[in-house]
């Protein structure tokens, strides 16, 4: 069974902390994505990885940096935690752009 | 910016009644995926429509693509209460690697 984990499915953090989402996909795919969700907005893409130590930036990449130092791990970072920052995260990973995406049960962030 | 727009925003019917949802798209894409998500859960993909296809069809989903007027339609027939849930179109853009969602359509079936 594929399978996408993220290592949280809530978390509550204080403003300013560094907060790590981590994600682990056991695929082998090439490509991984970072989202976050929130009502009315559907899913905006913050970064994405199409290999290893490579990324690109989202539409929303401010206030994030990701990390992918191995295949199977992709990294989200939120350098200084703000309340505009609480959200849902969702992690996908996908072989290709013309394959499906797997998503993880998300992260439910809390910054307080 | 999001490249996919679902309309309607929310939609509401009975068991065995069809819904169908509706997406628009930006730019040119090689294929376009249609995915539900159950209240605060991730996403399920449910379909892949290529950009060289009119129709696709898996069990009771019915997708259709019209790349001349950029939009997708996902039709479910004989809705059952379990299909609630909140639908999603992805495009990826033909250059580049990134899968872009829409806003959603939230669907309630009621039994």
């Amino acid at each position: 069974d594929v399978k996408v984990t993220q290592s949280s499915r809530y978390l509550v953090k204080r403003t300013g902390e560094k907060v790590f989402l981590e994600c682990v996909q056991d695929m082998d795919h090439e490509n991984m994505f970072w989202y976050r969700q929130d009502p009315g907005l559907g899913l905006r893409l913050i970064y994405f990885s199409y290999d290893v130590k490579m990324k690109e930036k989202g539409d929303i990449p401010e206030g994030y940096s990701v990390s992918r130092e191995k295949k199977e791990r992709f990294s989200l970072i939120l350098e200084s935690a703000s309340t505009n920052q609480t959200s849902m995260y969702l992690c996908a990973s996908s072989l290709s752009m013309t394959y499906e995406a797997f998503f993880g049960q998300g992260t439910r962030l809390t910054v307080v | 910016s999001q490249q996919g727009e679902e309309d309607p925003q929310a939609l509401s019917i009975q068991e065995g009644e069809n819904a169908t949802m509706n997406c628009s798209y930006k730019t040119s894409i090689n294929n376009l995926q249609w995915y539900r998500q159950n209240s605060g859960r991730g996403l399920v993909h449910l379909i892949l429509i290529r950009s060289n296809e009119r129709e696709k069809h898996s069990g009771r989903l019915r997708v259709t693509l019209d790349t001349s007027k950029k939009s997708s339609s996902l039709l479910i027939t004989a809705s059952r209460a379990a299909d609630t849930a909140s639908y999603f179109c992805a495009t990826d853009m033909e250059y580049g690697n990134k899968l872009v969602f829409g806003a959603g359509t939230i669907l309630r079936v009621k039994s």
